[in-house]
């Protein structure tokens, strides 16, 4: 069993509609979790950072931690095409980082 | 803006050649840096850490004769592929914690990327 377990999708949506991603972990030493935006042939770019359980909102972006669940979530409100991307989870106990394996999603127009 | 780079961006060798990918902190200092190395459609993998002053930590499997990582200051570290083969084909991304940086926009506990360096060996 893999220590963080994410769908890779793909994930197609119309563009307006709400994204939802997920992430569940087995590890309970986790202490931080990110949510990480990779664009095709870039490196990935921080979208999220949240280090208790709880809900943390920036723009159209909702990330959830629930770690009673070990179960992380992120949502996209009116999603747009530009956010087509792969999404990556990412958390953090000592000092790597463990990933999941990504989602990608397109947001068509 | 980016705060972490990489060079080159792509390169392309011949079978038995090494190559030199630079990754640098922008603006902070990091005494520690990650190589990751992902194929097509799947995730991060990480190749080793590298160390300021100290040698690298390699993750199983990894081969540190083939993969050298020197950190030459706070600020650069750099991963030699040497003598480089077609399977040796990958993206290669780095990345640094900003630590104890000060800087205010930056999240202390996670890891800041660069571009990556795309590597294909003829």
């Amino acid at each position: 069993q893999k220590e963080v377990e994410q769908d890779p999708g793909p994930l197609s949506v119309p563009e307006g509609a709400i994204v939802s991603l997920n992430c569940t972990y087995s590890n309970s030493a986790f202490q931080y979790f990110m949510w990480y935006r990779q664009y095709s042939r870039k490196g990935p770019e921080l979208l999220m950072y949240t280090y208790s359980s709880g809900n943390k909102e920036d723009g159209r972006f909702t990330a959830q931690v629930d770690k009673s669940s070990k179960y992380i979530s992120l949502f996209i409100r009116d999603s747009q095409p530009s956010d087509s991307a792969t999404y990556l989870c990412a958390m953090k106990a000592d000092y790597k980082l463990s990933f999941g394996a990504g989602t990608t999603v397109t947001v068509r127009a | 803006g980016a705060v972490v780079s990489q060079h080159p961006s792509r390169v392309i060798c011949k079978s038995g050649t090494s190559v030199k990918i630079e990754c640098r902190s922008l603006d902070f200092q990091a005494t520690t840096m990650f190589w990751y190395r992902q194929f097509p459609k799947q995730s991060l993998m990480l190749m080793a850490t590298s160390n300021e002053g100290s040698k690298a930590t390699y993750e199983q499997g990894v081969e540190k004769d083939k993969f050298l990582i020197n950190h030459a200051s706070l600020t650069l570290s750099t991963l030699t592929v040497t003598s480089a083969h077609p399977e040796d084909s990958s993206f290669y991304i780095c990345s640094a914690p900003p630590g104890t940086s000060g800087i205010s926009t930056l999240k202390q506990e996670t890891q800041y990327f660069g571009p990556g360096t795309r590597l294909l060996v003829l």
